[in-house]
C-alpha cells in the first residue's frame, strides 16, 4: 500500500525560508505516469494547490506562488521537497504531499496525513 | 474567492438524498475538464470519492456519484448516514490560471 509522510519543521518565522520533505513507501517515486504534488490548507480554509513534480524533474506550479515556491524530487530517497521562500502568517497552513497523474486535471489519489506549518515570530 | 464555487453547506436526515453542487465557468469545467471531488473528515486528509467526474475508485460506497454538465459538476450522495458527515471539496483544472483549483468546499450536515 502506498504511502506519503510529510516532514517539517512545524515552526518558522516570518521572511525566513521553511522546507518541508515528502517521503514516500509502499512504491516507487520514480514510476511513469505519476506525478506527486504539495496541496495546503489554511486552518478553517479550503484546498490550494502549490506545485507538482515527476521523477525525472518536471514541474508545475501555481503561478500565484511561483516566485517563491521550488520543487525537487530525490529519487534515491524516495522523497520530493518543497521550499518557500519568504513566509508570511498567510503561509500558516497544514501541508499535504499527494500523488496524482500527468497533467494538472488529474486527480490527487494517494494523500499524506498532513503536517502543520506555523508562520510567526 | 475560489473559481470553482460550491455551497458553505448543505444538511439531510439519514436517509435522504443530498446534492452538493461546484459551478465553475468555461475555462475550466465549462472546457470540458474533469471534476474531482473529495471527502475530508476533521484533522485528515481528503479522501478521493470520485474521480474523471463520474467514477468511483474502488472501496468506494455507490452511494455517492458523480455528474458535469455545462459549466458545473454535482457530488449526489444517497441513503445519507452519520458517517457522511465532513467536508467535501471538488477539483479541476483552469486554463487562465494554468493550474489545478479547488472548490471551496461543502460542510454537509446529517441531522
Amino acid at each position: 500500500q502506498l504511502q506519503l509522510q510529510e516532514s517539517g519543521p512545524g515552526l518558522v518565522k516570518p521572511s525566513e525560508t521553511l522546507s518541508l520533505t515528502c517521503t514516500v513507501s509502499g512504491g516507487s517515486i520514480s514510476i511513469r505516469n505519476y506525478y506527486w504534488g504539495w496541496i495546503r490548507q489554511p486552518p478553517g480554509k479550503g484546498l490550494e494547490w502549490i506545485a507538482n513534480i515527476y521523477y525525472i524533474g518536471n514541474t508545475y506550479y501555481n503561478p500565484f506562488l511561483k516566485s517563491r515556491v521550488t520543487i525537487s524530487v530525490d529519487t534515491s530517497k524516495n522523497q520530493f521537497s518543497l521550499r518557500l521562500s519568504s513566509v508570511t502568517a498567510a503561509d500558516t497552513a497544514v501541508y499535504f504531499c499527494a500523488r496524482t497523474g500527468q497533467g494538472l486535471s488529474t486527480q490527487y489519489d494517494y494523500w499524506g496525513q498532513g503536517t502543520l506549518l506555523t508562520v510567526s515570530s | 474567492q475560489s473559481v470553482l464555487t460550491q455551497p458553505p453547506s448543505v444538511s439531510g436526515a439519514p436517509g435522504q438524498r443530498v446534492i452538493i453542487s461546484c459551478t465553475g465557468s468555461s475555462s475550466n469545467i465549462g472546457a470540458d475538464y474533469n471534476v474531482h471531488w473529495y471527502k475530508q473528515l476533521p484533522g485528515t486528509a481528503p479522501k478521493l470519492l470520485i474521480y474523471d467526474s463520474i467514477i468511483r475508485p474502488s472501496g468506494v460506497s455507490d452511494r455517492f456519484s458523480g455528474s458535469k454538465s455545462g459549466t458545473s459538476a454535482s457530488l449526489a450522495i444517497t441513503g445519507l448516514q452519520a458517517e457522511d458527515e465532513a467536508d467535501y471539496y471538488c477539483q479541476s483544472y483552469d486554463t487562465r490560471l494554468s493550474g489545478s483549483i479547488f472548490g471551496g468546499g461543502t460542510k454537509l450536515t446529517v441531522l
